[in-house]
């Protein structure tokens, strides 16, 4: 089963809205990453938070982590249509497996005009 | 900076073929990571390099074998292609291990038939 998953699998809103997706894991972790991939294009880096943190920001992105319940979210306010891709968490193991990333399926996100 | 560049863009390949995708990164990374991405699937880790020299398998090894003789170089060999590694190739680096921010390259789109 997957490390991370990535909840909704699809989401569309309206440009200026907020959009949230959220990410659950199933393993304790050292740090959780949170990647955007814009269609035929490689994965970009959005933002790392660390197990012993809680929140992080960076522009108009917000990220929480709970470790007690394994779950983070990204929250992109004021969207644009340029935020339209798809938005993977990816998670390591600090218990187990110590060579990779896991990444989840994604979340489509649409933004319309 | 080019940061990671990988080729061909995209290639046919008959089954059977061997074939080499190349990968080279500028950022002197140390680590460095084949995955493939398929529909359904996400993304899936095939080998890894921490650093010149070392290899390891990742998820997905079989039919796969990859070279790190330098930084820079990161090759991923199909010796004998099959239709089910038809998929959508990507390398990726980081400066320390897995557990650190990913670049990621634009990808090979691979179709075997």
């Amino acid at each position: 089963s997957q490390q991370g998953e990535e909840d909704p699998q699809a989401l569309s809103i309206q440009e200026g809205e907020n959009a949230t997706m959220n990410c659950s894991y199933k393993t304790s972790i050292n740090n959780l990453q949170w990647y955007r991939q814009n269609s035929g294009r490689g994965l970009v880096h959005l933002i790392l938070i660390r197990s012993n943190e809680r929140e992080k920001h960076s522009g108009r992105l917000r990220v929480t982590l709970d470790t007690s319940k394994k779950s983070s979210s990204l929250l992109i306010t004021a969207s644009r249509a340029a935020d339209t891709a798809s938005y993977f968490c990816a998670t390591d193991d600090s218990g187990g497996s110590n060579y990779k990333l896991t990444f989840g399926k994604g979340t489509l996100l649409t933004v319309n005009p | 900076t080019a940061g990671i560049t990988q080729a061909p863009t995209s290639q046919i390949l008959a089954a059977g073929r061997s074939m080499t995708l190349r990968c080279t990164q500028d950022m002197r990374h140390n680590a460095m990571y084949w995955y493939r991405q398929d529909l359904g699937l996400g993304l899936r880790l095939i080998h890894y390099s921490n650093t010149a020299g070392t290899t390891g398998k990742g998820e997905v090894p079989d039919g796969y074998s990859v070279s790190r003789a330098n930084t820079d170089d990161f090759p991923l060999t199909l010796a004998s292609a099959v239709p089910s590694q038809t998929s959508v190739y990507f390398c990726a680096s980081s400066a320390l291990g897995y557990t650190d921010t990913q670049y990621f390259g634009p990808g090979t789109r691979l179709t075997v038939l």
